[in-house]
């Protein structure tokens, strides 16, 4: 299967860490991204290349990968990452697969 | 500075076409896959079609073969979406990406195709 699947929403306290998760069978061969969508914006990338993050996004944010699940960990979460994450892979076609999506709250 | 720019979407009614346009700087258009994706509204993204380097190969998601039609001009770094027979459910934000994703870091601003009568 190409799909990847995410928990819906999840919640942290100011601070505190927390890891959003993303499964599927293309995750044993591709890497996963990670891109972070704040209401009314485009999304925007956290993460590549399983543990790389792009130039301007903060150290708290950290990536892994294991098996079918590649795991987004945000150590120390602010009220401002408070946004929906989205994971995305690729297939044997070279097509894109996001995951569904998940809300995180800060408390 | 690394630029995605979409354009070209508009209200349509059901059965019209529209083109999107996808305007690339910053980065060596050409070297990569280009991919159009769209987000339905209150929905994530989901991806609709690809290009390879030079167009010679394309591939499209099931809800839009037939239809719709991926293409670039690497000398004007653009990439294009033909889109025919629309239907409601085309209505959301259309935009492009490159793969790998490192070459462009922030999504342009999409291009929003609504299809109502």
């Amino acid at each position: 299967s190409s799909d990847l699947t995410q928990d819906p929403a999840v919640s942290v306290a100011l601070g505190q860490t927390v890891r959003i998760t993303c499964q599927g069978d293309s995750l044993r061969n591709y890497y996963a991204d990670w891109h972070q969508q704040k209401p009314g914006q485009a999304p925007i990338l956290v993460i590549y290349g399983k543990t790389n993050r792009p130039s301007g996004i903060p150290d708290r944010f950290s990536g892994s990968s294991s098996g079918n699940t590649a795991s987004l960990t945000i150590t120390g979460a602010q009220a401002e990452d408070e946004a929906d994450y989205y994971c995305k892979s690729r297939d044997r076609s070279g097509n894109l697969v996001f995951g569904g999506g998940t809300k995180l709250t800060v408390l | 500075e690394v630029q995605l720019v979409e354009s070209g979407g508009g209200l349509v009614q059901p059965g019209g076409s529209l083109r999107l346009s996808c305007a690339a700087t910053g980065f060596t258009f050409s070297g990569y896959w280009m991919h159009w994706v769209r987000q339905a509204p209150g929905k994530g993204p989901v991806w609709i079609s690809r290009t390879n380097n030079d167009g010679s190969s394309t591939d499209y998601a099931d809800s839009v073969k037939g239809r719709f039609t991926i293409s670039r001009d690497n000398a004007k770094n653009t990439l294009y979406l033909q889109m025919n027979s629309l239907r409601a459910e085309d209505t959301a934000v259309y935009y492009c990406l490159p793969e790998p994703a490192v070459a462009a870091t922030t999504w342009g601003q999409g291009t929003l195709v609504t299809v109502s009568s």
